[in-house]
């Protein structure tokens, strides 16, 4: 499996920009790039997912660099209520291939 | 509300007791799957289904058995329950196998097996 790596923990404050780095050196050309969410006692949440180009939703944006070797998942205006576990997932598909597989991911705390 | 629902959300058994955990989703969503969490191992799959009638083994299927016999549900079976099965369960549903398509996940089921 193609695997990514997070910082394993992020600080924002209240109403600031959050920036979540994603590297993925190994993605194959069809491989999307997934970014779920983990609320304490919650089950994990889709939040966007892209191919090439950045995408924007009323979650979040994210910004795929050029060589798709990184991405950057953008809360813009970071609120309490997401504070959670990102995990940022590359997606094959078909079958096995299309299993989510899940790391560590980056604990984000935000400050109020 | 679009949502795969979970039951039961909490459950305190003992070694060798049968017991099944169910699994519903509202969306007519094709692909459907079982995942376990662990403290430092993550979430990882047990099993998913394609489709009615068409399951497969994930990453840790031992100890345990699914069905697909209608597309809303799959249930999570433990024929004989042991402690080491004692984690947090989350089923997941999306429409195909695209990789383009989201998965939905349910709240969870915490298993406690004495």
């Amino acid at each position: 499996d193609a695997k990514t790596t997070q910082p394993n923990s992020m600080e924002s404050n209240e109403e600031e920009p959050v920036h979540l780095p994603c590297n993925h050196s190994t993605i194959s050309g069809t491989d999307y790039i997934h970014w779920y969410r983990q609320l304490p006692s919650q089950g994990p949440e889709y939040v966007i997912h892209g191919l090439t180009s950045n995408v924007n939703n009323r979650m979040a944006s994210l910004a795929i660099a050029e060589d798709r070797k990184s991405s950057t998942l953008i809360l813009h205006r970071a609120t309490l209520r997401d504070a959670a576990v990102y995990y940022c997932i590359l997606r094959g598909s078909g079958g096995s291939n299309y299993k989510l597989t899940f790391g560590k991911g980056t604990l984000l705390t935000v400050n109020p | 509300e679009a949502q795969v629902t979970q039951n039961p959300r909490y459950l305190i058994t003992v070694t060798g007791k049968k017991l099944t955990v169910t699994c519903s989703q509202n969306m007519n969503h094709e692909y459907m799957s079982w995942y376990r969490q662990d403290p430092g191992l993550g979430l990882r799959q047990i099993y998913y289904s394609m489709n009615v009638e068409v399951t497969d083994k994930g990453d840790v299927p031992e100890g345990y058995k699914v069905s697909r016999k209608e597309k809303r549900n799959f249930p999570l079976i433990l024929e004989s329950p042991s402690p080491n099965q004692t984690s947090l369960y989350f089923c997941a549903s999306s429409l195909g196998t695209f990789s383009n398509q989201p998965q939905h996940f349910g709240d969870g089921t915490r298993l406690s097996i004495l």
